[in-house]
């Protein structure tokens, strides 16, 4: 079956412009993540959404940062006035109810801005 | 506050080279310690969980060991297509997101 997907691949900015990240995860995985993968560091969690339950946005490094999950599938990333330092590749993955330990990742999105 | 550490940040190896990859963690209560596998432009591909200390996986020239605070990544015979970077990340026991937190990856460079 098909695994997660992202879009764009590439997305290069100027600073102050917004931008959105999308991300279609794997048919019936209910859960969802957010990462962020800045050049020679580890991932960093973003955010974290389960069906209809509150997101977890604790890692949203600021109030630029949002993001939303429509119909509990598609979750679209918003990063508003970009700033230098949000150039990153961000991952989406997902995992099922069931299975906590598995969590497939997208190729993720190469953001620059310039 | 939970922390992982990787070494070495980067290995050169020879094909059939032998080597091993350190993750050191603390964590508030282990869940479970992953090991992934990044190549270049993709998302990280899932290699093994471990966990309780004493535990071991194996896939192909891969081995996989879990201590209390470390878990190495053995590479046996290691060929060319073992290339990638290799990251691994834990899952604290109490956290209702089961979110993954990252090392920062062991590039690894095996020679023909």
């Amino acid at each position: 079956g098909a695994g997660v997907s992202q879009s764009p691949s590439n997305k290069v900015t100027e600073k102050g412009k917004d931008v959105e990240l999308r991300c279609d995860p794997i048919s019936g995985h209910t859960a969802l993540y957010w990462y962020r993968q800045s050049l020679g560091q580890g991932l960093e969690f973003l955010i974290y959404f389960q069906g209809n339950s509150a997101p977890d946005k604790s890692g949203l490094p600021s109030d630029r940062f949002s993001a939303e999950r429509t119909g509990g599938s598609v979750s679209t990333l918003t990063i508003q006035r970009t700033q230098q330092e949000d150039s990153a590749v961000y991952l989406c993955a997902s995992r099922s109810l069931d299975r906590v330990n598995e969590q497939f990742f997208g190729p993720g999105t190469r953001l620059t801005v310039l | 506050e939970d922390q992982v550490t990787q070494s070495p940040e980067a290995l050169r190896l020879q094909e059939g080279e032998s080597s091993s990859l350190n993750c050191s963690y603390t964590v508030s209560g282990l869940r479970g310690l992953f090991w992934y596998r990044q190549d270049p432009g993709k998302g990280p591909e899932f290699l093994f969980t471990l966990y309780s200390a004493g535990e071991e996986k194996e896939k192909e020239r891969l081995k996989a060991t879990l201590t209390k605070k470390e878990s190495f990544l053995h590479i046996t015979a290691p060929k060319p297509e073992d290339s990638a970077t290799y990251l691994c990340a834990v899952q604290a026991a109490m956290d209702s997101s089961y979110k993954l937190i990252f090392g920062s990856g062991t590039r690894l460079l095996v020679r023909p």
